[in-house]
């Protein structure tokens, strides 16, 4: 079946550190990948996506790439700031058995601290 | 352009009851999605509708219905509601649905079963 793992919580860090939020799929057939971030009291929000393979995804100073052969879609950013604090959901989109939906995974709380 | 507008935002009520939840995607939009957000099992997918047809679903028993109005705008129903049903539940709409394409969500409607 189809499904997106990512990293345990909740990561802490200082601001300006390195981040990397780990993400690895299964998947039949090629799905496209997400990033979404949902701040406390909002709805989700896409962070960034990559649709195929070794296609890079950037936003805000976020990356992430998508490696076909490790099946993984890691979350880094070089230097982050308190604004970044927040819940980060990794995903993926895959046309399967006549269906596309959003599967997510279970998220991974980043707290910033000054 | 507007968001997605969901409504209501809170409520509140209790084991028995029905509740209507509403969604309003952006305009232009076609698919509505519906995912339920719980700190126990995370977001999970409910269904989506284009063009007020429903294409994809779930696995949520049939309390939970949903619809879509020629105009896109949808409403989820839960009947018989269960203390298990507290949850956010999330609208999300795309343009058409496809895999590359990115999910809007809405701020969620905050539902508490007493």
């Amino acid at each position: 079946g189809n499904s997106v793992t990512q990293m345990e919580g909740p990561v802490t860090l200082s601001e300006e550190a390195f981040l990397t939020i780990n993400c690895t799929y299964t998947a039949t057939g090629y799905p496209s990948l997400f990033w979404y971030v949902q701040y406390p009291g909002e709805g989700l929000q896409l962070l960034l996506k990559a649709t195929k393979a070794d296609d890079k995804g950037s936003n805000k100073g976020f990356e992430a790439t998508y490696r076909k052969e490790t099946t993984s879609f890691h979350l880094e950013k070089g230097s982050v700031q308190v604004s970044d604090s927040a819940v980060y959901f990794c995903a993926l989109r895959v046309f399967s058995g006549g269906y596309n939906k959003l599967i997510f995974g279970a998220g991974t709380r980043l707290a910033v601290h000054p | 352009k507007a968001g997605v507008t969901q409504t209501p935002r809170y409520l509140i009520k209790t084991r028995g009851q029905q509740v209507t939840l509403s969604c309003s995607p952006i305009s232009g939009h076609r698919s509505v999605s519906w995912y339920q957000q719980t700190p126990g099992q995370g977001l999970q997918f409910l269904f989506e509708y284009f063009s007020e047809t429903q294409r994809n679903k779930g696995n949520f028993p049939g309390r939970f219905s949903g619809r879509q109005f020629s105009n896109s705008r949808s409403e989820m129903n839960v009947s018989t509601l269960e203390l298990g049903d507290s949850a956010l539940y999330l609208c999300a709409s795309s343009v058409s649905g496809e895999v590359t394409g990115e999910l809007f969500f809405g701020e969620g409607s905050r539902l508490t079963v007493l």
